[in-house]
């Protein structure tokens, strides 16, 4: 029974190119998550979804961040035109239908803009 | 309004010692309390919750205590052990999400 993957696990930019994120949650979570740590920082919400709805993205940067869970798939995490202060840690966690007493995280993707 | 402060920043114990984590929220919405813990190159992983109407849970050396007058409660790892040594995250859970402390660094010295 797979935990919640994550790929890549390290990710390296340019400024301006894009970064695509990917989350699969654990087999039976329906709901995921998408945290942003910052180094020296905890973990900031970014965005909550269900499949194929975003239900809070009251943490998503209003540009160049946007984020999918799909009917099939993982879910994408997006930031369009990088820079340098999104250089970060992106943590997504899944959740059963039940909400976030059973929330379990992936080992996450460390995106560095150089 | 949605924050969670928690304290200290970092700390340092011997062996067998009983670090005590603090956090202190101010959303009275939030419904669910949990501690997380990470080791570098990690995901957080859930170490122990606590719903608050109860003011006090231990698993194995892990207790958490909680003052809902006060809105604050705390991780107390009991007999630690140099194992135990990563960074701990307390955080607030209301509507699907969770906000998190800015995390405690703990070493435990052998």
């Amino acid at each position: 029974n797979a935990g919640v993957m994550q790929n890549p696990r390290h990710l390296v930019r340019r400024r301006g190119q894009e970064a695509r994120l990917r989350c699969s949650p654990m087999k039976g979570h329906s709901h995921v998550y998408w945290y942003r740590q910052l180094p020296e920082e905890g973990l900031k919400f970014m965005v909550y979804l269900q499949k194929e709805n975003i239900i809070d993205e009251s943490g998503m940067p209003k540009e160049r961040f946007s984020a999918e869970f799909p009917k099939e798939g993982p879910s994408i995490l997006r930031i369009q035109q990088v820079v340098r202060g999104d250089s970060a840690a992106y943590f997504c966690a899944s959740s059963p239908p039940e909400g976030y007493y059973g929330y379990t995280f992936g080992s996450g993707t460390r995106l560095t803009v150089v | 309004q949605q924050q969670v402060k928690q304290s200290p920043q970092s700390l340092i114990v011997q062996k067998g010692g009983i670090p005590i984590i603090n956090c202190a929220y101010e959303n009275t919405a939030f419904d669910y309390f949990p501690w997380y813990q990470q080791f570098p190159g990690k995901g957080p992983a859930l170490l122990i919750a606590i719903r608050p109407d109860v003011s006090e849970k231990k698993e194995g050396r892990f207790t958490i205590s909680f003052n809902k007058s006060a809105k604050q409660f705390s991780l107390h790892i009991m007999d630690s052990q140099p194992g135990d040594s990563a960074t701990y995250f307390c955080a607030g859970g209301a509507t699907n999400k969770l906000i998190f402390g800015t995390g405690t660094l703990l070493a435990v010295q052998p």
